[in-house]
C-alpha cells in the first residue's frame, strides 16, 4: 500500500469552528488531491496540488482552503465549518499528472461530523 | 454532474457467480479506471484501460471499453465473499485536472 496517512481519522466539531485535516505521504509524489465523498455523489474534487506551494481549486472548493509547504504534507482547512461539510474526506496522491495514464493512491479517509 | 455513472447501484450475488458492473461517461477520455472501496477504507486502484484499448484483464477482472458508446464494464469472475465492496469507475477526461468519479456500485457476495 502507498504510504498515505490521514489525520485525524474521525472528528466531531461544532458549526463555526475551524478544522484542519492533514494528509501525509512518504512516496515523494508530486501530485496530491483532496476529495469529499457523500452518498449518491461518489468522490468530488475539492482542491489539488501539483507541487510545493502550487495548488488549484476543484469542483467543490467553496468554504475550503489548502496549503502545501512540504512535498509530504497537504492540509485541508475549513475556516468556519458548516453542517453541509459533514462528509468523509479522502486524500489521494499520484506521481504523474492527469493524462499520464497513472492511477491515484488513496488514504483511508477522515470522517468529519459537524453538529 | 458526475462524468462516470455506474449501473447497477447495488448488486447481490452468490459466491462463485460472475458480477458485471457498467459505467457510462459523457466526454472524451484519456483513460478509464476502476477502483474498489471496502467499508471504512480508502479506494484501491484495480485496473486502468486506455482510450485506445478495448479490453484488459487482471486476474479475475476483465474490463472492456467502448469509446463510441462512452461506456465501460467491469466483470469479476468466480466471485468470493472478499469481493464484497463498492466499485467506482473514474474517468481521466481530456483537458481535466483530476479524475471524475461515478457514484459507485455496491456489490454484496453471499457466501
Amino acid at each position: 500500500d502507498a504510504g498515505i496517512t490521514q489525520s485525524p481519522r474521525h472528528k466531531v466539531t461544532e458549526t463555526g469552528t475551524p478544522v484542519t485535516l492533514r494528509c501525509h505521504q512518504t512516496e515523494n509524489h508530486r501530485y496530491m488531491y483532496w476529495y469529499r465523498q457523500d452518498p449518491g455523489h461518489g468522490l468530488r474534487l475539492i482542491h489539488y496540488s501539483y507541487g510545493v506551494k502550487d495548488t488549484d481549486k476543484g469542483e467543490v472548493s467553496d468554504g475550503y482552503s489548502v496549503s502545501r509547504s512540504k512535498t509530504e504534507d497537504f492540509l485541508l482547512t475549513l475556516e468556519s465549518a458548516t453542517s453541509s461539510q459533514t462528509s468523509v474526506y479522502f486524500c489521494a496522491i499520484s506521481d504523474r499528472e492527469i493524462g499520464s495514464n497513472q492511477p491515484q493512491h488513496f488514504g483511508d479517509g477522515t470522517r468529519l461530523s459537524i453538529l | 454532474s458526475q462524468q462516470g455513472e455506474e449501473d447497477p447501484q447495488a448488486l447481490s450475488i452468490q459466491e462463485g457467480e460472475n458480477a458485471t458492473m457498467n459505467c457510462s461517461y459523457k466526454t472524451s477520455i484519456n483513460n478509464l479506471q476502476w477502483y474498489r472501496q471496502n467499508s471504512g477504507r480508502g479506494l484501491v486502484h484495480l485496473i486502468l484501460i486506455r482510450s485506445n484499448e478495448r479490453e484488459k484483464h487482471s486476474g479475475r477482472l476483465r474490463v472492456t471499453l467502448d469509446t463510441s458508446k462512452k461506456s465501460s464494464s467491469l466483470l469479476i469472475t468466480a466471485s468470493r465473499a472478499a469481493d464484497t465492496a463498492s466499485y467506482f469507475c473514474a474517468t481521466d477526461g481530456t483537458g481535466r485536472r483530476a479524475l471524475t468519479f461515478g457514484s459507485g456500485t455496491r456489490l454484496q457476495v453471499q457466501p
